[in-house]
């Protein structure tokens, strides 16, 4: 099936810099989750995104599910050391989660 | 419960051996789903269950592999004559409705 695919693969930033990953579908995409994968863990689900144009926030953490819904993004203000990680997007569809290849995000001191 | 339990978290096998890992799901959760990963990719779904039912497997899911879940509770993964290609991180999910809850994973190393 098609997958969703994320921008960039992998992105350095320093500390206190903002970061964005992008996740972008060439069709309709039914809903998008965001989870997080620190180095040696497993993916912790962040959010579920189903409407168009819906924007969430989670502290530092902003959430948008595009006006067509076959694209999403994720930002994070002011990064700190404990982001470090790769981040996921992913569609339900049906009644399974496919993933996205994720961003890597590096956290320059 | 506190969560998705993996057992073993690694695995060391040779070629040619058979391997089996269990999950157990967050106890009021009737989906269960196994992924694999490896390095610098995501997660790719492999099958899953509702209640004790299979309901779907990935082609991904060559016939070395089989998994179970007997009463619909913890589920097994077996891989049977195991391929060094068969090396990876084997997730567990579970989920009831909305977000998947991962378990930490067994980490496969076929030498």
């Amino acid at each position: 099936g098609q997958q969703v695919m994320q921008i960039p693969q992998y992105q350095h930033v320093q500390e206190g810099e903002d970061f964005t990953t992008y996740c972008n579908s060439s069709t309709t995409l039914s809903n998008i989750q965001w989870y997080k994968q620190r180095p040696g863990g497993h993916p912790v689900f962040l959010i579920q995104l189903v409407k168009s144009g819906e924007v969430k926030k989670q502290k530092r953490l902003t959430f948008q599910f595009g006006e067509a819904k076959k694209n999403s993004s994720l930002h994070i203000t002011a990064t700190q050391t404990t982001d470090v990680g790769t981040y996921f997007c992913a569609e339900n569809r049906d009644d399974k989660i496919i993933f996205g290849k994720g961003t890597r995000l590096h956290i320059l001191p | 419960d506190t969560g998705v339990s993996q057992d073993p978290r690694h695995k060391i096998t040779k070629r040619g051996q058979n391997v089996t890992f269990r999950c157990d799901p967050i106890s009021e959760h009737n989906r269960l789903y196994w992924y694999r990963q490896t390095l610098g990719q995501g997660p790719e779904f492999l099958t899953y269950f509702q209640n004790e039912a299979q309901l779907e497997k990935s082609r991904l899911l060559s016939d070395r592999f089989s998994a179970e879940r007997p009463k619909g509770s913890f589920s097994t993964l077996e891989i049977q004559r195991t391929e060094q290609g068969d090396s990876a991180m084997y997730l567990c999910a579970s989920s009831r409705q909305g977000g998947y809850t991962f378990g930490s994973g067994t980490r496969l190393t076929v030498v």
